[in-house]
């Protein structure tokens, strides 16, 4: 069956370090992967969006790939900020091109 | 503003009891969604619309019921055969198939339903 794996255990990194969050998928090949953020409480809101044919992508401090070979997708935010603490979830279509399914998510925690 | 708009945000229900919980949408969205989730897991699929008067089940349907009379609402009925209903929930819309459209949602804030 097809499975969205992210690193369940909190990042822990300190502030203007580099984090990378990584979302391995099996079982399936999506056209195209989100990233969303999510802080508690809150609904999660979108961040990037990576096609299949793209290699990277980029928004301001973000970068996200894409690679199809090993069908992981690596988050990275620059110079991380405390305001970055979040938990960020990857969302790649799953059963049918509306249909969007979510990894667990990774909690990331930018210590000051 | 546009947007998407849950009620109630807090919600407190005995067993055996159903409950609705309303979404409404001013984005002009085709597709709409409902998700659950439970303390330190990720979303999961109970019900998607894509259209009007159509819906699908997704992964965790059962013991759930919705609607999709009108394009700007898909409310969600907990119903008492869900066996443990306890969760935040979250409906969400997009604008739909076709073109260059990549289904990125845009969330509401999200019912919690507690079953006392």
């Amino acid at each position: 069956s097809q499975k969205i794996e992210q690193n369940s255990e909190a990042l822990n990194i300190q502030e203007g370090k580099t984090a990378t969050l990584t979302c391995n998928y099996t079982n399936y090949s999506p056209a195209y992967l989100q990233w969303y953020r999510q802080d508690p409480g809150r609904g999660p809101v979108f961040l990037l969006l990576i096609r299949e044919n793209e290699k990277e992508k980029r928004k301001e401090r973000l970068k996200v790939t894409f690679d199809t070979t090993l069908k992981q997708s690596l988050f990275h935010i620059t110079a991380s900020q405390p305001a970055d603490s979040a938990t960020y979830l990857c969302a790649p279509p799953s059963g049918g091109y509306q249909k969007v399914t979510f990894g667990t998510g990774t909690k990331l925690q930018v210590i000051p | 503003d546009g947007g998407i708009t849950q009620s109630p945000k807090y919600l407190f229900r005995k067993e055996g009891q159903n409950v609705t919980l309303s979404c409404e949408q001013n984005l002009n969205h085709d597709a709409m969604y409902w998700y659950r989730q439970d303390p330190g897991q990720g979303l999961r699929l109970i019900y998607y619309s894509q259209i009007v008067n159509d819906f699908q089940k997704g992964d965790i349907a059962e013991g759930y019921s919705v609607s999709r009379e009108k394009k700007e609402s898909f409310p969600l009925t907990v119903t008492s055969a869900q066996k443990n209903p306890t969760a935040f929930y979250l409906c969400a819309s997009s604008m739909g198939a076709g073109g260059l459209n990549t289904g990125e949602l845009f969330f509401g804030e999200g019912s919690r339903l507690t079953v006392l």
